[in-house]
């Protein structure tokens, strides 16, 4: 069964910051990661999608990695804004079971000016 | 707006109701997904859907629960005789028919439902 782990739980920083949320996985046979941030009352918004033969995505700020065999992720957010606070998703879609997303729990980020 | 579409956004119904939740997925998207977030809780897959076909319902609850995605119109998530431990928030994604590995599965804003 595949499992997410996101680590820290929640996190608060001060502005201008470099920080790295952990995501973990148990069974490494994935088709890709996504990250995703989540305001509250808000839907989820895709930020980066790393694919299984990929190590790594850019975007602006953010740069996720991934280490497939050692079943590890990290989202980096470069120089933290308080318009960054939100949760962050961790997700995964396993060979195993098909298309579904299995998610991790979050790191609730908090970036004060 | 080309996003996911869920209605309604906040939706209260008594014990004992029924509660139907909408989504309209992005244009050119075949493929349907139904998230769970209970309180405090993370998200957890439902059910996966094609056009007409439901493809994986495997964390769908067996009774009171079912969800349609007809040729035509949105898909339907729908919550008979609803009781307390429904209240949650119920998001809606939806992917490309194709190339599923380097395709994110984008979301909708969610149906907030509360059971008094």
């Amino acid at each position: 069964k595949q499992e997410v782990t996101q680590i820290p739980a929640a996190l608060s920083v001060p502005e201008g910051e470099n920080l790295v949320l952990n995501c973990s996985f148990t069974d490494s046979a994935i088709y890709n990661l996504q990250w995703f941030r989540q305001d509250p009352g808000k839907g989820l918004t895709s930020l980066l999608l790393i694919q299984s033969s990929q190590r790594e995505q850019t975007s602006g700020r953010l740069n996720a990695s991934l280490d497939k065999s050692s079943g590890r992720s990290t989202l980096y957010i470069a120089a933290s804004q308080p318009g960054d606070s939100a949760t962050y998703l961790c997700a995964v879609i396993s060979m195993e079971y098909g298309n579904k997303l299995v998610f991790g729990a979050g790191t609730i980020l908090r970036v004060k000016s | 707006n080309a996003g996911v579409m869920q209605n309604p956004r906040h939706l209260v119904r008594r014990r004992g109701q029924e509660a139907r939740l909408r989504c309209s997925p992005m244009k050119g998207h075949s493929h349907v997904y139904w998230y769970r977030q209970l309180p405090e809780e993370g998200l957890k897959f439902m059910v996966y859907l094609q056009k007409e076909n439901i493809i994986d319902e495997s964390g769908m609850p067996k009774e009171r629960f079912s969800a349609e995605f007809p040729k035509e119109g949105p898909s339907i998530l729908r919550i008979q005789q609803v009781v307390r431990g429904d209240s949650a928030a119920y998001f809606c994604a939806s992917s490309p028919g194709t190339g599923l590995s380097n395709q994110p599965q984008h979301f909708g804003d969610g149906t907030r439902l509360s059971i008094l």
